[in-house]
C-alpha cells in the first residue's frame, strides 16, 4: 500500500517550458487535490477534484491545469512555467467525505529558472 | 470567509519543556479544525482533529489541543518536548463549502538539548 505518489521527486524547468506533475493513490480515495506550499505562506490550494470527471478551482488556480479521468490518477500541468511558480507542490487526498485527514504525497521541488 | 492565524512562526524549547503552539481561527459555521506536522523533506501528517465532539482532542506522539470556543482558539500542546517534534506544524480550517481545507503560516518547532 503506497498511499499518495509523487512524481518527480525534483524538476528544474526553463521559464516557457510546460510539464505534468503526477500524483497517483491506491485508498480509492474520491477526493484529491493539488497544494504548493511557499516559505511563510503556509498551504495554498490550486485545484481539487471530488471525483473522477470533476474538477474544481481552489485559490491560487491561474497557470495551472488538471484533469481527472480516473479514481487513482490527477495531474497538475504548467502550462507555461513561471518563475512565480517555483514552489514544493503537495498531492493530498481525502477518503470518508465525513473524515478530514488529509493523506499527502512527499511533495515535488519545483525550480522555475 | 474561514481562516486560522498561527501566532508565532518560530518556536524554540529545551527538551523537556512544555511545548505551546498557538491558532486562533475565524469560522462562520461551526468549525472542524486540524494540526498536522511536516518534517523535512516530507508531506504533511495529521496530528489531531476535533469534529464538534470532545473539546479536548488526544493525538499522536503525545500531543493535544483543546478548541475554545468564546477565545475562537485551538491551541496544541504537549508536556515535555523531545527533540524528534522538532518539525512544522500547521493548523487548518474546514471550508464552509466543505469542499477543501484551509492552513494556516506554520509554526516552526525548534527543540534545544
Amino acid at each position: 500500500n503506497a498511499g499518495v505518489t509523487q512524481t518527480p521527486k525534483f524538476q528544474v524547468l526553463k521559464t516557457g517550458q510546460s510539464m505534468t506533475l503526477q500524483c497517483a493513490q491506491d485508498m480509492n480515495h474520491e477526493y484529491m487535490s493539488w497544494y504548493r506550499q511557499d516559505p511563510g505562506m503556509g498551504l495554498r490550494l490550486i485545484h481539487y477534484s471530488v471525483g473522477a470527471g470533476i474538477t474544481d478551482q481552489g485559490e491560487v488556480p491561474n497557470g495551472y491545469n488538471v484533469s481527472r479521468s480516473t479514481t487513482e490518477d490527477f495531474p497538475l500541468r504548467l502550462l507555461s512555467a513561471a518563475p512565480s511558480q517555483t514552489s514544493v507542490y503537495f498531492c493530498a487526498t481525502r477518503g470518508d467525505p465525513g473524515d478530514y485527514g488529509y493523506t499527502f504525497g512527499s511533495g515535488t521541488r519545483l525550480t522555475v529558472v | 470567509a474561514q481562516s486560522v492565524t498561527q501566532l508565532g512562526s518560530h518556536v524554540s524549547v529545551s527538551e523537556g519543556a512544555l511545548v505551546l503552539l498557538r491558532c486562533n481561527y475565524s469560522s462562520s459555521v461551526p468549525p472542524y479544525l486540524f494540526w498536522y506536522v511536516q518534517y523535512p523533506n516530507q508531506g504533511l501528517q495529521l496530528l489531531l482533529k476535533y469534529t464538534s465532539a470532545a473539546t479536548l482532542v488526544k493525538g499522536i506522539n503525545g500531543f493535544e489541543a483543546e478548541f475554545k470556543k468564546s477565545e475562537t482558539s485551538f491551541h496544541l500542546t504537549k508536556p515535555s518536548a523531545h527533540m524528534s517534534d522538532a518539525a512544522e506544524y500547521f493548523c487548518a480550517v474546514r471550508d464552509s463549502s466543505a469542499s477543501k481545507i484551509i492552513f494556516g503560516s506554520g509554526t516552526r518547532l525548534s527543540i534545544r538539548p
